[in-house]
């Protein structure tokens, strides 16, 4: 079965750089979610969308920004990057009707 | 306000024994709560789920928890430990699984296996 594809796994960026994560939700999934997991953290809500429209909003730092795309795809924009952004982000996607998130492998990002 | 507490943030066993991993929620609504899995460098794997049918919820690889509302826990169980279980647990909760919904992970589990 299709799963949450992520690009890239990993990513080397300098401090103050910009950055952008990709997602592609599992096919007629129209949610799709983004969290950050710092090393040995849980990993932390920072927004979502439905139907391409920003539905929730969690710790995203201003200098992150994130959309949904027609084709339900997402990406995760961050801009001036400081060594505290290195982290695993993960993207969910959920499907309607459906409870579960499903998570993608995530991109590691470290910020040097 | 929702939120997980998962006591232990680390937990050992030996291989054969039971496994059980503590999560107790905090929700103002009824919850929906899941177990996720993660091994190292990868990404989280849905155990099981608890969506307000059967209490006791079985999962993937032997996994299973029970819903006690008066407890307000949601405890993750195993029988017999296997060396690939050693892993990262996370307990989730979600309000409801309407659009945009975010999850609350508690701190985690990790779960050592000792042959």
């Amino acid at each position: 079965a299709a799963g949450v594809i992520q690009s890239p796994r990993h990513l080397i960026k300098e401090k103050r750089e910009t950055a952008t994560l990709k997602c592609y939700p599992i096919p007629r999934h129209d949610t799709v979610y983004w969290y950050q997991q710092g090393p040995g953290q849980d990993p932390q809500f920072l927004i979502s969308f439905y139907e391409k429209m920003q539905s929730d909003k969690g710790s995203i730092p201003d200098r992150f920004s994130a959309q949904q795309f027609s084709d339900y795809h997402s990406e995760l924009n961050m801009s001036s990057l400081e060594l505290g952004d290195s982290a695993l982000y993960f993207c969910a996607s959920r499907g309607q009707g459906s409870y579960e998130q499903y998570f993608g492998p995530g991109t590691r990002l470290t910020v040097t | 306000a929702q939120s997980v507490t998962q006591l232990g943030s680390h937990v050992s066993v030996s291989e054969g024994a039971l496994v059980l991993l503590r999560c107790n929620y905090s929700s103002s609504v009824p919850p929906y709560l899941f177990w996720y899995v993660q091994y190292p460098n990868q990404g989280l794997q849905l155990l099981l789920k608890y969506t307000s049918a059967a209490t006791l919820v079985k999962g993937i690889n032997g996994f299973e928890a029970e819903f006690k509302k008066s407890e307000t826990s949601f405890h993750l169980t195993k029988p017999s430990a296997h060396m690939s279980d050693a892993a990262e647990y996370f307990c989730a909760v979600s309000v409801s699984p309407t659009a945009g919904n975010q999850f609350y992970f508690g701190t985690g589990t990790s779960l050592t296996v000792i042959p």
